[in-house]
């Protein structure tokens, strides 16, 4: 059982590129999130999903795009990467009812 | 909306005296309220949570919390803080189902231990 899984751990990016985080779960579990985490501004919600194949749009959501076709992952991607996007990105996932689990977290830097 | 309040950016304490983090929520109705801890290059953890009941919650790490109501406050206290307790603490106010469906967190506390 390896929880959340985060890949990759570590990306540098030229603005305007694009690229996907992938958020990995094998707990069965139904919410999935998207969330940045920039120094003073702790963790802010970008997008997340009530369950397969369905998404919406968290507090900060523009730049950023989400899929959940499977239950056990869900990508974000960047089609674009702008300097402001520079972030540390957790993904979470949770059962219908019960906590959160965090993964280990993705660190990108766009130049 | 829901908002959450860390006044204290930074903290630091000896090793063995008592720590009491602050924390401030904003919320219409009964919050359901989080702490989570985040060790350097880590995902969050979470410490303690508070539904209903007893205002006091006992949580991981021997960490403990007191919500009160009339202050709209959810302090974290440790009596005897260690070195491997230095970490960045978040506090979380939480709504919908649960208090997991949308959760809201504070911009953090960053605590230091010196020997």
């Amino acid at each position: 059982n390896a929880g959340v899984t985060q890949t990759p751990k570590f990306r540098v990016l030229k603005t305007g590129q694009s690229m996907t985080l992938l958020c990995a779960q094998d707990m069965n579990h139904e919410y999935m999130y998207w969330y940045r985490q920039d120094p003073g501004m702790g963790l802010r919600l970008i997008h997340y999903s009530v369950g397969e194949g369905t998404t919406a749009k968290g507090e900060v959501p523009d730049g950023y795009n989400v899929s959940r076709l499977k239950k056990q992952n869900f990508l974000l991607g960047l089609e674009s990467a702008a300097p402001s996007q520079t972030s540390v990105y957790f993904c979470a996932s949770r059962p219908a009812v019960g906590r959160e689990y965090f993964g280990p977290g993705t660190r990108l830097t766009v130049t | 909306a829901q908002s959450v309040t860390q006044p204290d950016i930074h903290i630091t304490v000896s090793e063995g005296a008592s720590l009491e983090l602050r924390c401030n929520y904003s919320y219409g109705a009964t919050p359901y309220l989080f702490w989570y801890v985040q060790s350097p290059g880590q995902g969050l953890q979470l410490l303690l949570k508070y539904f209903s009941g007893d205002t006091l919650v006992q949580g991981i790490k021997g960490f403990e919390a007191e919500f009160k109501r009339s202050q709209s406050s959810f302090n974290l206290r440790k009596p005897s803080v260690h070195w491997s307790d230095a970490a960045e603490y978040f506090c979380a106010v939480g709504a919908g189902a649960g208090g997991y469906q949308k959760v809201t967190f504070g911009t953090g506390t960053k605590l230091q231990v010196i020997p």
